[in-house]
C-alpha cells in the first residue's frame, strides 16, 4: 500500500498570508491527525478528523483549521500567518482510533512551511 | 497535565555499544505507548506499540518495554544506520498522541 502523502513538501509564505496543506491517508484509513513540529516545542497535536468530523483538538489558536473529505483526504489551513508558524507540519493516518489495537498512526513526510 | 520526558536528550555510541533510552510519562487515561524513529527531514516511522505493563516488543536490534510510568527502548549492538531521533508517544484515551522531545542517537563506526 502507498503511504501517507502530503503536498506540497515545501512552502514559503509571508506574514499575513494564508496557506492550505493537503494530506492523503493510507488507503482504507479513516482517521487523519495533524501535528506541528518545531525545534523548540517538538511534535504537538493540532487536530484529528474522522468521517469528516473533527473529533479532537489541540491547544492551537483558531487560525489553524482543517477539514476532511468523504474519501478521507484532509486539508489543513492556517490563516494570517505569523513568523512562529514556521514548522514541519505532519499528517498521520490510522484505521480507526476506536477499534482497539488498530490505532497506530502512520506519518507522512511532512510539509515544511517557512514564513518570512 | 500530561507530560512526557525522554532521556537522555542526546546519546553518542560506538558501533556495538549497547544502551537504553528512557521515556517517563504522566498521562491520564493511557491507551498505549508508541515508539517512533525519525530521520532528519522525514516524518516519524512507526516502530512499536505497547499496551500493558510488562509487555515487550522486539525488532532487529531494538527492544521496547513498558512499566506503569516508564518505557525503555533498548538498543543492542547498534550500527551507524540506527542513528536517528527516537520519539516516545503515549496515546491518551481521547486518541491524541503526546510526544516527548526525543532522544537523538548517533552511532559511530
Amino acid at each position: 500500500k502507498a503511504g501517507v502523502t502530503q503536498t506540497p513538501r515545501y512552502l514559503i509564505k509571508t506574514r499575513g498570508q494564508q496557506v492550505t496543506l493537503s494530506c492523503s491517508p493510507i488507503s482504507g484509513h479513516r482517521s487523519v491527525s495533524w501535528y506541528q513540529q518545531t525545534p523548540g516545542q517538538g511534535l504537538q497535536f493540532l487536530f484529528e478528523y474522522f468521517s469528516e468530523t473533527q473529533r479532537n483538538k489541540g491547544n492551537f489558536p483558531g487560525r489553524f483549521s482543517g477539514r476532511q473529505f468523504s474519501n478521507s483526504r484532509s486539508e489543513m489551513n492556517v490563516s494570517t500567518l505569523e513568523l512562529g508558524d514556521s514548522a514541519l507540519y505532519l499528517c498521520a493516518s490510522s484505521w480507526d482510533p476506536d477499534r482497539g489495537h488498530s490505532e497506530t498512526q502512520y506519518f507522512g513526510p511532512g510539509t515544511r512551511l517557512l514564513v518570512l | 497535565e500530561d507530560q512526557v520526558t525522554q532521556s537522555p536528550e542526546a546519546l553518542r555510541l560506538q558501533e556495538g555499544e549497547s544502551s537504553s533510552l528512557n521515556c517517563s510519562y504522566t498521562v491520564s487515561g493511557l491507551r498505549g505507548l508508541f515508539w517512533y524513529r525519525q530521520d532528519p527531514g522525514k516524518g516519524p516511522e512507526f516502530l512499536f506499540t505497547l499496551y500493558s505493563a510488562g509487555e515487550e516488543k522486539e525488532k532487529e536490534r531494538l527492544k521496547a518495554t513498558l512499566t506503569k510510568k516508564e518505557s525503555f527502548l533498548h538498543i543492542t549492538a547498534p550500527k551507524p544506520e540506527d542513528s536517528a531521533t527516537y520519539l516516545c508517544a503515549p496515546l491518551e484515551n481521547t486518541g491524541k498522541l503526546i510526544f516527548g522531545q526525543g532522544t537523538t542517537l548517533q552511532v559511530k563506526p
